[in-house]
């Protein structure tokens, strides 16, 4: 079983451009987030979604969206991105909001 | 506001005991957790403390009161690998993980 899988593994991206971060899992949870994560800094929660169909906003949603087309994919666009939003990227699932979160393996990006 | 405290870095011996503390503040508590993040990987999911207590798993056990709002991770027969960052989470009343920011544990043979 593969788990959550995450693609890009890295990326160098121009200010201005956009992006999707894609995140998928086998695990047929119902839970997926998005959380980035900085140096000296806890995860931060970006978006969530609790089913299929289902988004929220975390705790720093400005400048990022998401969709929940189906119950395995999580994608993250950055419309326009900027130097802030360099940072390492985890999504997560879980069987529901109560659960245990388990992570893929990040994607780390840095805008220039 | 929510607030998750854990000291920054922590260094021991190897094949000794270690004990990661740490204390919350949040918006409600639905359940402490613990996570362990190798330099460069995903954290991986360690303990789950809803009750006050002492559960233990192995080399590795943690403790929760929650009338103190703190809980420690302790770590014994210390190896090399346990080398990691440990990652003290609480889910608040909204069933969101607030994350504290790690400790870094360090481990000298």
């Amino acid at each position: 079983t593969a788990g959550i899988t995450q693609a890009p593994t890295s990326q160098i991206l121009a200010a201005g451009r956009s992006m999707t971060l894609r995140c998928t899992q086998d695990m047929r949870h119902n839970a997926m987030y998005w959380y980035r994560q900085d140096l000296g800094l806890g995860l931060r929660l970006i978006h969530y979604s609790n089913t299929a169909g289902t988004t929220g906003k975390g705790e720093v949603p400005d400048g990022y969206s998401v969709s929940r087309a189906n119950t395995d994919d999580f994608p993250l666009t950055l419309a326009s991105a900027v130097p802030s939003q360099t940072s390492v990227y985890f999504c997560a699932s879980s069987d529901s909001t109560r659960d245990t979160q388990y992570f893929g393996p990040g994607t780390r990006l840095t805008v220039l | 506001g929510q607030n998750i405290d854990q000291p920054t870095e922590m260094t021991a011996t190897e094949g000794a005991i270690v004990q990661i503390n740490c204390t919350y503040q949040t918006s409600g508590f639905n359940g402490l957790f613990w996570y362990q993040q190798h330099a460069g990987e995903a954290p991986t999911f360690l303990s789950y403390n809803v009750l006050d207590g002492l559960e233990e798993k192995g080399r590795f056990s943690s403790f929760l009161s929650r009338s103190k709002g703190y809980s420690y991770l302790l770590l014994k027969e210390l190896q090399m690998k346990d080398s990691a960052s440990y990652l003290c989470a609480v889910m608040d009343s909204n069933y969101q993980l607030i994350w504290g920011a790690g400790t870094k544990l360090i481990i000298k043979p």
